[in-house]
């Protein structure tokens, strides 16, 4: 099982900054199949980024994906208030598909 | 615009069987390019996916949970279910359920997730 682990489990800062999340696995990962996810309360999961590096629909371009291998990352380039939310990393080279921990980035 | 819904009941005994179906509105449950999972949240943990079916009624699951799990679909109704046996109180969860796409694999569109309590 390829074991994902996110840093920082924390993040905080504040509205206008920059923001750069990390996702680092525990062998290669094909960049096809890694995906970034927003998660609020009460509210349905929201799919962000696909393939590494591409956005979904919808998704504003101050989202941003890259790396390969085993180090991947999201950036979002300036937050906005409902941008503070918990960000999820997601692989499927091989099974189980597996989730990251998350990082949670909150209000400074 | 797909959307999926989850419902069951929210309240299960352990050792019993836990038992969620997922309807689909708004496209085509047998999209060729599309799969359909469930995946669930412990109250302050991550997510964990616990399997995936496609329209042909073909499954893989989460070799973790493996033993206790059993999908199905139901096209004619647009739904799809999760069956998990022998519950715990570990397999207290939000549940939500997710499509799929084929070519990358990543979940585009979401449930709003249903809230399963194991206990007595």
């Amino acid at each position: 099982e390829i074991v994902l682990t996110q840093s920082p489990g924390t993040l905080s800062l504040s509205p206008g900054e920059r923001a750069t999340l990390s996702c680092r696995a525990s062998q290669s990962v094909s960049s096809t199949y890694l995906a970034w996810y927003q998660l609020k309360p009460g509210q349905a999961p929201r799919l962000l980024i696909y393939g590494a590096s591409s956005r979904a629909t919808g998704i504003p371009d101050r989202f941003s994906g890259s790396g390969s291998g085993t180090d991947f990352t999201l950036t979002i380039s300036r937050l906005q208030p409902e941008d503070f939310a918990v960000y999820y990393c997601q692989q499927y080279t091989t099974s189980p598909l597996t989730f990251g921990g998350g990082t949670k980035v909150e209000i400074k | 615009q797909v959307q999926l819904q989850e419902s069951g009941p929210g309240l299960v005994e352990p050792s019993q069987t836990l038992s969620l179906t997922c309807t689909v509105s708004g496209g085509s449950i047998s999209s060729g390019t599309s799969y359909w999972s469930w995946i669930r949240q412990p109250a302050g943990k991550g997510l964990e996916w616990i399997g995936r079916i496609y329209s042909s009624g073909s499954t893989n699951y989460n070799p973790s949970l493996k033993s206790r799990v059993t999908m199905s679909i139901d096209t004619s109704r647009s739904q799809f279910s999760l069956k998990l046996s022998s519950v715990t109180a570990a397999d207290t969860a939000v549940y939500y359920c997710a499509r799929g796409v084929t070519q990358h694999w990543a979940f585009d569109i979401w449930g709003q997730g249903t809230m399963v309590t194991v206990s007595s």
